[in-house]
């Protein structure tokens, strides 16, 4: 059973307009949150996150939102531009190893067209 | 900025053939991972490795060994190759927590 889960596959929004991703997990220890963006024949890269101790984060054209109650994020983004087209990966993470690290899971991914 | 470097991007394996996909690191990262992409799948972790010297099986580890080399390099073998195998293996590094997961480019790997 997927733990991290973005029911949309895909998702098209015209140039301009706001492209609202959505992700929601069923682990209630998840605790850190991201949004990394992937372009085809290219490595995820990370866009965005947020800790369990907010509930929103912002950055440039960029915000994410997380509601613990629903156990509901989402990513925003405002104006859209074609650049932004991409797969968009939501990712989780509750456990901490020794203080070194931690383990990441990611959702299947929405693939995001913004339409010029 | 080199990152998180993997070789080879593309490899084409016989089924039962074996290989070692090689991952580096230059950012003095502590965890280091093996996840592969598979349509609809999202990513899928395989193996982790916490720390130098310590290694785990992710979700999907079955017909995979990986290595900790040393604190910069991880490697995932696969011994006997099986068409199952065939999708896209992204090493990736992390930090303290808190801190973001790096990815490398990506390797493409088809078994015939």
């Amino acid at each position: 059973d997927q733990q991290v889960k973005q029911n949309s596959p895909s998702l098209s929004v015209q140039e301009g307009r706001i492209s609202i991703l959505n992700c929601d997990y069923t682990n209630s220890m998840f605790d850190y949150f991201l949004w990394y963006k992937k372009y085809p024949a290219e490595g995820p890269t990370f866009l965005i996150s947020i800790s369990s101790i907010k509930d929103k984060n912002e950055d440039g054209r960029f915000t994410v939102f997380l509601n613990k109650s629903a156990k509901h994020l989402s990513l925003h983004i405002v104006p859209s531009q074609p650049g932004d087209s991409a797969v968009y990966f939501c990712a989780a993470s509750a456990e901490v190893w020794d203080n070194y690290g931690q383990n990441f899971v990611f959702g299947p991914g929405t693939r995001l067209s913004v339409l010029p | 900025n080199a990152g998180v470097t993997q070789t080879p991007k593309f490899q084409v394996l016989k089924t039962g053939q074996s290989m070692t996909l090689q991952c580096a690191q230059d950012m003095n990262h502590n965890s280091m991972y093996w996840y592969r992409q598979d349509p609809g799948m999202g990513l899928r972790l395989i193996y982790y490795s916490a720390s130098e010297g310590t290694t785990d099986k992710g979700e999907v580890p079955n017909g995979y060994n990986v290595s900790r080399l040393n604190k910069r390099e991880f490697s995932l073998r696969l011994e006997s190759a099986a068409p199952s195998q065939t999708s896209v293996y992204f090493c990736a590094s992390s930090g303290v927590f808190g801190n973001t997961i790096y990815f490398g480019e990506g390797s493409w790997l088809t078994v015939v």
